[in-house]
């Protein structure tokens, strides 16, 4: 089946620090990636879209400054936590959907972002 | 905002069937209902999906009502290992954007 891999699981940064989180499909082509994140007791939480090869879409009340998403290769997106402060902890989440007709989503397995 | 209402949360006895509903009284022509399911600290795993017509694989099944108004993941034997929450959710396969609610938290006892 797909596989989604994301990098690193678990990652410790200090506050104003910047954080790359990288997110790859390892099977298959991704033409569209997307970012979530997901706070203790909740749920999953839309962030952006990413196109390879075009700018990300952003969710409404999301700040692409802080948030930004590369998405260089049919294989590779990347968030990065720009200045990142304690509320930025999170679990982040990445999912990954091919170009092949009528296949779902594939999720990466989280990296839980710590910041003191 | 989620399309899906899921009842908050289930028990099930090991070895019994699982059935999870849910409500999406407002699909569109075009939305298919999938299901997911998050056991904690892991991403989302993709269980089954379907449009209208009912679906199996070596997971679970799903029925869809005839008016699409509703569905049921039904897990036909479940294991401890089945413990999670399960995310019903209705997208249209074109956009590919998945808008998750609270889902159902499954807890299969022994």
């Amino acid at each position: 089946g797909a596989v989604v891999s994301q990098h690193p699981s678990r990652v410790i940064c200090k506050s104003g620090t910047s954080v790359k989180i990288e997110c790859r499909s390892l099977d298959f082509q991704a033409t569209t990636m997307f970012w979530y994140r997901q706070f203790p007791k909740q749920s999953l939480m839309l962030m952006a879209t990413s196109n390879e090869g075009s700018k990300a879409t952003y969710e409404q009340g999301v700040e692409k400054d802080k948030f930004l998403i590369n998405h260089a290769s049919l294989t590779l997106s990347t968030l990065t936590v720009t200045s990142a402060h304690p509320e930025d902890s999170s679990f982040y989440i990445c999912s990954a959907q091919s170009s092949g007709a009528n296949s779902p989503l594939h999720f990466g397995n989280g990296t839980r972002l710590t910041v003191t | 905002d989620a399309k899906t209402t899921q009842p908050t949360s289930m028990d099930c006895a090991e070895g019994r069937a699982a059935n999870l509903p849910c409500n999406h009284s407002t699909i569109s022509g075009n939305e298919y209902v999938y299901w997911y399911r998050q056991i904690h600290s892991q991403g989302p795993q993709y269980i089954i999906h379907g449009l209208k017509n009912n679906e199996t694989n070596e997971m679970a099944s799903l029925i869809i009502t005839e008016d699409r108004k509703s569905s049921t993941l039904i897990l036909p034997h479940a294991t401890l290992r089945d413990t999670a929450v399960y995310y019903c959710i209705v997208s249209s396969y074109n956009t590919g954007k998945l808008i998750f609610g609270q889902g159902t938290t499954l807890q299969v006892k022994p």
